[in-house]
């Protein structure tokens, strides 16, 4: 059972642009969305997470938009720059603070 | 700013023999945590670790593997007879204790290659 569904796979946007990954759960216990950013060779990077008792946050050019109701949850990034190019994985837990559940992951790429 | 280490970098392995891999969590983080990403896919949970015992495991995580935390600083992942599958990036995480729930940090990942 995939607790996170993840789209797009890959996008690829202008440097300036929008990027936007979108991210769906099932599980309602959920109560911590997190969203990593994880270049080549690395490993995954806290970007910016979210409780569901807001339904948006925003730090610098990351913002998340949260849709209780919906189940969804995305990342918005603005003025995209080459700099972001790198692969972007929303995640989800329940309070215990045990384990995670990943998305699949999308590639962003951000063309000058 | 502080950093969850992981040791090798990258392990290559013959199949059947028994492979440690080495974190040293950030030093004052309570949980620790394994997981595991094979190439091109998803990073899956193995197993969390929290007051010297295990806490959670997934199905992944079976008689094969075992944690350790054998000092104060080291947290260690083994496989006792690797498999092919098993080939994949592991990666160690921590974070503290407190509410709400505190973020995980990861380590940059050992590689392991079985042949």
């Amino acid at each position: 059972q995939q607790q996170v569904k993840q789209s797009p796979q890959s996008l690829i946007v202008q440097k300036g642009g929008i990027s936007i990954i979108n991210c769906a759960y099932e599980n309602t216990a959920f109560d911590y969305f997190p969203w990593y950013q994880q270049f080549p060779g690395k490993g995954p990077a806290l970007l910016i997470a979210i409780r569901p008792d807001v339904s948006e946050k925003k730090e610098g050019r990351f913002t998340i938009s949260f849709n209780k109701s919906a189940k969804q949850f995305s990342l918005h990034i603005m003025d995209s720059q080459p700099g972001d190019s790198a692969t972007y994985f929303c995640a989800a837990s329940i309070n215990t603070g045990n384990q995670f559940y990943f998305g699949t992951g999308t590639s962003l790429t951000v063309i000058p | 700013e502080p950093e969850v280490t992981q040791t090798p970098s990258h392990q290559v392995t013959q199949m059947g023999q028994e492979v440690i891999l080495r974190c040293v969590p950030i030093s004052n983080h309570l949980y620790f945590y394994w997981y595991r990403q094979i190439l091109g896919q998803k990073v899956e949970f193995l197993v969390s670790f929290y007051n010297n015992e295990i806490s959670e495991k997934s199905e992944i995580f079976d008689d094969q593997f075992s944690v350790e935390r054998p000092d104060g600083s080291n947290f260690t992942l083994k496989i006792r007879s690797t498999k092919l599958e098993d080939s994949a990036m592991y990666f160690c995480a921590s974070r503290r204790q407190g509410r709400p729930n505190q973020p995980q940090h990861f380590g940059d990942g050992t590689r392991l290659s079985i042949l």
